[in-house]
């Protein structure tokens, strides 16, 4: 199956700082995406990136299809932007797989 | 978000208990998923159901049973559990296979 490798695995940041988020999949995929998981474990959608670049606020996202990879930039970062970050992948089958996750955390 | 809603949001069961949970979408969505996350694990696949049908097990064991009676409720059935299945439990559906996945809140599993 597809495999997904996200780096870093932790990132501590400032207030204010910016970051870039990686995730490297080892196929061609029909999906992807990225999420935010909060404390409570919701997984909130960021981005259905399978090629191309999209921007929603201060994130943004782009992904390489031709050279399978993605990253998640997070611009001006604020304390509420900690939890973890994944990255999914699927390819022809329904399945996602998800990456590792970043684990961020942004102090004050 | 309430696009997709999970019931209980925490759950602690004995091993020789019989518990379910429910999830159901109010997306208008055909594909239905069950995934795990366990403790220093990546999310895993269990089970996958379009229109209802089971498309694909993902080598779960048999004291898992889902249960997909429409397109908009899914159910995963326990029983016999083991500490190991100790876990977080989401549901997620799409508009079909290949879009883009959304999932509910969560059951956090404990088992005794």
């Amino acid at each position: 199956g597809i495999q997904v490798e996200q780096s870093p695995p932790d990132l501590i940041l400032q207030e204010g700082a910016n970051s870039t988020l990686r995730c490297n999949f080892s196929d061609s995929v029909n999906n992807l995406q990225w999420f935010h998981q909060n404390p409570w474990g919701q997984l909130i959608n960021l981005f259905y990136i399978p090629s191309g670049t999209k921007q929603n606020g201060r994130l943004s996202a782009t992904t390489v299809a031709t050279e399978r990879y993605s990253l998640l930039y997070i611009s001006s970062s604020q304390t509420t932007d900690s939890g973890v970050y994944f990255c999914a992948v699927a390819g022809t089958a329904s399945k996602l797989t998800f990456g590792t996750g970043t684990r961020l955390q942004v102090t004050l | 978000e309430t696009g997709v809603t999970q019931t209980p949001r925490h759950l602690v069961m004995g091993m020789t208990n019989k518990k379910s949970l429910k999830c159901e979408q109010h997306l208008g969505h055909n594909a239905m998923y069950w995934y795990k996350q366990s403790a220093k694990k990546p999310l895993e696949l269990m089970f996958v159901y379009s229109l209802e049908e089971r498309v694909e097990n993902n080598s779960v064991p048999s004291r898992f049973s889902p249960e997909c009676p429409n397109s908009s409720h899914l159910f995963l059935h326990l029983h016999t559990l083991q500490p190991e299945d100790s876990a977080l439990y989401l549901c997620a559906s799409s508009q079909d296979f290949g879009y883009e996945q959304y999932f509910g809140p969560g059951t956090r599993l404990t088992v005794t």
